[in-house]
């Protein structure tokens, strides 16, 4: 199975900030890799995929990068709405697999 | 307007068995594979399964935690998927979504439900 690690596990950033979140495979995924945001008490929402296109509808301060083994998402500048937990997904091969999530707090 | 609902879930006992359903609207259902993810209490999401189209013969997929006690299935005359639960163990516990597989040769979820509790207790 390919292990996803995300660091960090949490964060607290201001409004403003620029925020990276990354997420790193055990083995290579070959930009088989999505990006999904969770607000508290709601369903998951798609970011990401395909390691940097956007999924529509979501607002262009996100991004995201990488290649390999390496990703990240980034946040060009933090909005009070933005408070979530975040999470990585891998789809090149079964079992599909998440990271552990990384929840980003509102300073 | 792509709407995904769950429904079926509630309180078992430990051995006991489960159907889950998810009712899908606003897209060509029959085109698409669909998947099953669950989320225990405060914890991160796991993948339960997958079942792939017609086009793929229905074929499935599990995690290994849930495969030969877990089934996916779907009947796209009715828009429907399911999930049957047998032999249910306290760790089974946890919030059940499904989720639209967004095309193929992505293969990332696009679309969630809102999720079916399920609570396996004595």
């Amino acid at each position: 199975d390919i292990q996803m690690t995300q660091s960090p596990s949490s964060l607290s950033a201001s409004v403003g900030d620029r925020v990276t979140i990354t997420c790193r495979a055990s083995q290579g995924i070959n930009n088989n890799l999505a990006w999904y945001q969770q607000n508290p008490g709601k369903a998951p929402k798609s970011l990401v995929y395909g390691a940097s296109n956007l999924q529509s509808g979501v607002p262009s301060r996100f991004s995201g990068s990488g290649s390999g083994t390496d990703y990240t998402l980034t946040i060009s500048s933090l909005q009070p709405e933005d408070s979530a937990t975040y999470y990585c997904q891998q789809y090149k091969s079964y079992p599909v697999t998440f990271g552990q999530g990384t929840r980003l707090e509102i300073k | 307007e792509v709407q995904l609902v769950e429904s079926g879930g509630g309180l078992v006992q430990p051995g006991g068995s489960l159907r889950l359903s998810c009712a899908a609207s606003g897209f060509t259902f029959s085109d698409h594979y669909m998947d099953w993810v669950r989320q225990a209490p405060g914890k991160g999401l796991e993948w339960v399964g997958r079942t792939r189209n017609k086009a793929n013969s229905y074929t499935t997929e599990y995690a290994a935690s849930v495969k030969g006690r877990f089934t996916i299935s779907r009947d796209d005359s009715k828009n429907s998927l399911f999930l049957q639960i047998n032999s249910l163990k306290t760790e089974d516990t946890a919030l059940y979504y499904c989720a639209r597989v967004a095309t193929i040769g992505t293969y990332h979820l696009d679309y969630w439900g809102q999720g079916t509790l399920v609570i396996v207790s004595s």
